[in-house]
């Protein structure tokens, strides 16, 4: 079955636009996580969503936005742009929130959006 | 002092041995992940713990709850192991309660 897909891959922004990065889930995973990934800070965790709610969010500023759809596909927002916005963001699907084991548990991630902020 | 340490932060090592990645954390657990991350960005995930011991092929992950420990071993390592993995941690005693954690990554490199 078909991966974790991200969209755009790369995307390249000046500081004080907006951007939307797009996850859509392996399908009949309902849970997504978004992530931020630099060199200095490594990864970092952003939000996850469950069920079209958001169940926990990392510490960023509100800034930071994203929202579940109903078929499970997320977005994710950042407004305002920075040069410290730039960086790999990362999704990953997996099927349960609240998982069992590592069959429901198991985190599939996607490729990731490299954004670049000018 | 970040939740998540790893050792070593990296590693060079030789066809063919074995390999030990530790990870400590120091905060109450409900799951720890092993990620393996190959240059380019993509991650994989290697294993998901809360308890005791698993094996997939020749890598082997081990959890000790109570010291808050957890060691990622790799036997007859290979270049193709060349990688950043990563240890990230779930908070939290009731399932998906908080975002993971994640440590620093030890970058491996396995020469021939």
């Amino acid at each position: 079955k078909a991966g974790v897909t991200q969209t755009p891959r790369y995307l390249i922004k000046t500081r004080g636009q907006q951007v939307t990065l797009s996850c859509s889930p392996i399908s009949g995973h309902r849970s997504v996580s978004w992530y931020q990934q630099t060199p200095g800070q490594g990864l970092q965790f952003l939000f996850e969503y469950f069920s079209e709610t958001q169940r926990n969010k990392g510490n960023f500023p509100g800034r930071f936005s994203g929202r579940q759809f109903s078929n499970s596909r997320s977005e994710m927002n950042v407004s305002t742009l920075e040069l410290g916005d730039s960086a790999l963001y990362l999704c990953a699907s997996s099927l349960a929130f609240f998982p069992r084991d590592s069959y429901t548990g198991e985190l599939f991630f996607g490729e990731g959006s490299r954004l670049t902020v000018l | 002092k970040n939740e998540v340490e790893q050792s070593p932060q990296n590693l060079t090592a030789q066809e063919g041995e074995f390999i030990t990645i530790n990870c400590s954390y120091s905060v109450g657990i409900s799951a720890l992940h092993w990620l393996q991350q190959h240059p380019g960005g993509g991650i994989v995930s290697l294993f998901m713990l809360s308890s005791g011991k698993k094996k997939h092929g020749r890598l082997i992950a081990t959890i000790n709850i109570q010291e808050k420990h957890s060691s990622l071993h790799i036997t007859a390592s290979h270049p193709r192991d060349s990688a950043v993995y990563i240890c990230a941690v779930r908070r939290g005693g009731g399932g998906g309660a908080d975002g993971l954690t994640f440590g620093k990554g030890t970058h491996l490199i396995i020469q021939p």
